[in-house]
């Protein structure tokens, strides 16, 4: 069973439109993270969610809005798509004030042209 | 807050060679430190972790690593490498208190030479 999973694998939008990835994790963790890996493979954090709580928001714009409906789920919503906003996206999970491994999903391939 | 610098973007090797793969961290706090290995078009998967104790931490597939505190290092090594070693590593850096962020380095892309 995939311990972290994400959907779609691969996207491919225009710029301007509205899209979701969604992630769903099977593990029990109670921390969930977006992660954003550019074209040069750097992975910078996004967001980190607690039990439906958001902990940590690093410098993202706007368009960008996390939504955690439990704490096995944490989706990603996307406004106004821009060419900039082409990259991998990572979800990942880990238990609460474990300092332990985070666990990552497969990663969706956001293109925008 | 903390940075991570991997001093080599890319590293070839033949196959059978040793190698070593390189990692700064800077932290005012105590750190844990981590590898982890992205296989082409995969996720991330942890290889190893230094949290506390014995400096020298070992992986199932032969990789090891050493924290060093005087030099603020955690370089990655293997003393006979495989082609299916061919990947990305990242090396990564967490405050050791909370439910902090990891935080990754660039990445130093592994190719193994046949």
């Amino acid at each position: 069973d995939t311990a972290v999973s994400q959907t779609p694998k691969y996207l491919v939008t225009q710029m301007g439109n509205d899209k979701s990835i969604k992630c769903e994790q099977n593990l029990g963790h109670d921390t969930m993270y977006w992660y954003k890996q550019d074209s040069k493979k750097f992975l910078k954090i996004m967001f980190s969610y607690n039990n439906k709580e958001l902990i940590i928001n690093e410098t993202v714009p706007n368009r960008f809005s996390p939504k955690s409906p439990d704490k096995a789920h944490l989706n990603l919503h996307i406004n106004s798509l821009e060419l900039g906003d082409s990259a991998v996206y990572f979800c990942a999970s880990s238990q609460v004030l474990a300092v332990y491994e985070q666990y990552f999903g497969p990663g969706t391939r956001l293109t925008v042209t | 807050a903390q940075s991570v610098t991997q001093l080599d973007s890319q590293v070839p090797v033949f196959e059978e060679a040793p190698v070593e793969l390189r990692c700064n961290y800077s932290s005012s706090v105590s750190v844990y430190l981590f590898w982890y290995v992205q296989y082409p078009n995969q996720g991330l998967q942890l290889l190893l972790k230094y949290l506390s104790g014995s400096t020298l931490v070992e992986s199932i597939n032969g990789f090891e690593a050493e924290f060093n505190k005087s030099q603020t290092s955690f370089h990655l090594r293997k003393p006979s490498v495989h082609i299916s070693d061919t990947a990305e590593y990242f090396c990564a850096v967490r405050e050791n208190s909370g439910n902090t962020p990891l935080v990754f380095g660039k990445g130093t892309r592994l190719s193994v030479i046949a």
